[in-house]
């Protein structure tokens, strides 16, 4: 399983860009990079997913280097509403070879002030 | 488009108890399903997943069963609860082909008491 390292937690303030990177150095050639948030008591949501170099979304940007070691997630302008915690997955899926994509660690807690 | 119900949102149970939540989905057929469970503030564990009618792959060893009686429902159940069991139960669903992201419910609260 291609194991995935993310910061804690981060600080940001409303109307600033944030980017949370993902380090996942074994990351295998089938697998995919994918970005879910989680309020509290809900379920995770899914953002963003990725292969290689850069996807965009209307709520996100994913960026990815050619050796795909590692991810940043982008989020434009945030507000109060974008405190949540940040997960980032790495793998093929179940009938692949690496499940990692089904592995959640415990995220970025992300907390925008005003 | 797809949706997906889990209930009930908040349940307490006694120690000894059995254990029922169900989960279905709607809007696509032959989906995978998965049952996760998040104790407080940790992450996310995968307690099953289910590829068909049937299926049912266990990640972890616990009190804990699992099953998938129709196409897009699955079930989480146990005979005799556990204090251990206390948690965030979460379904969710993703397609079947290839590499999909994952689609949660809103969860279950359960405590034992």
């Amino acid at each position: 399983l291609a194991k995935t390292t993310q910061p804690i937690s981060m600080d940001s303030y409303e109307g600033q860009e944030v980017n949370i990177t993902c380090s996942h150095n074994n990351i295998a050639t089938n697998d995919y990079i994918t970005w879910y948030q989680q309020f509290p008591s809900q379920g995770p949501r899914f953002i963003i997913q990725g292969y290689k170099t850069k996807v965009t979304n209307e709520v996100a940007s994913l960026f990815i280097p050619a050796d795909r070691k590692s991810s940043t997630l982008s989020l434009p302008r945030v507000s109060l509403s974008d405190t949540a915690v940040y997960y980032c997955l790495v793998g093929e899926g179940i009938y692949g070879g690496s499940q990692g994509n089904l592995i959640f660690g415990k995220g970025t807690k992300l907390s925008v002030k005003p | 488009s797809q949706t997906i119900h889990q209930w009930p949102a908040t349940l307490v149970q006694p120690v000894g108890s059995p254990l029922s939540l169900e989960c279905t989905v709607e809007g696509t057929s032959n989906p995978n399903l998965y049952w996760y469970r998040q104790a407080a503030g940790r992450g996310l564990q995968l307690l099953f997943y289910s590829v068909g009618i049937g299926q049912i792959s266990s990640e972890v060893p616990q009190n804990l069963s699992a099953s998938r009686p129709q196409d897009r429902q699955f079930i989480l159940s146990s005979k005799k609860l556990l204090l251990s069991d206390s948690g965030f139960y979460l379904c969710a669903w993703s397609f079947s082909q290839g590499n999909q992201p994952q689609h949660f419910g809103d969860g279950t609260r359960l405590s034992i008491l």
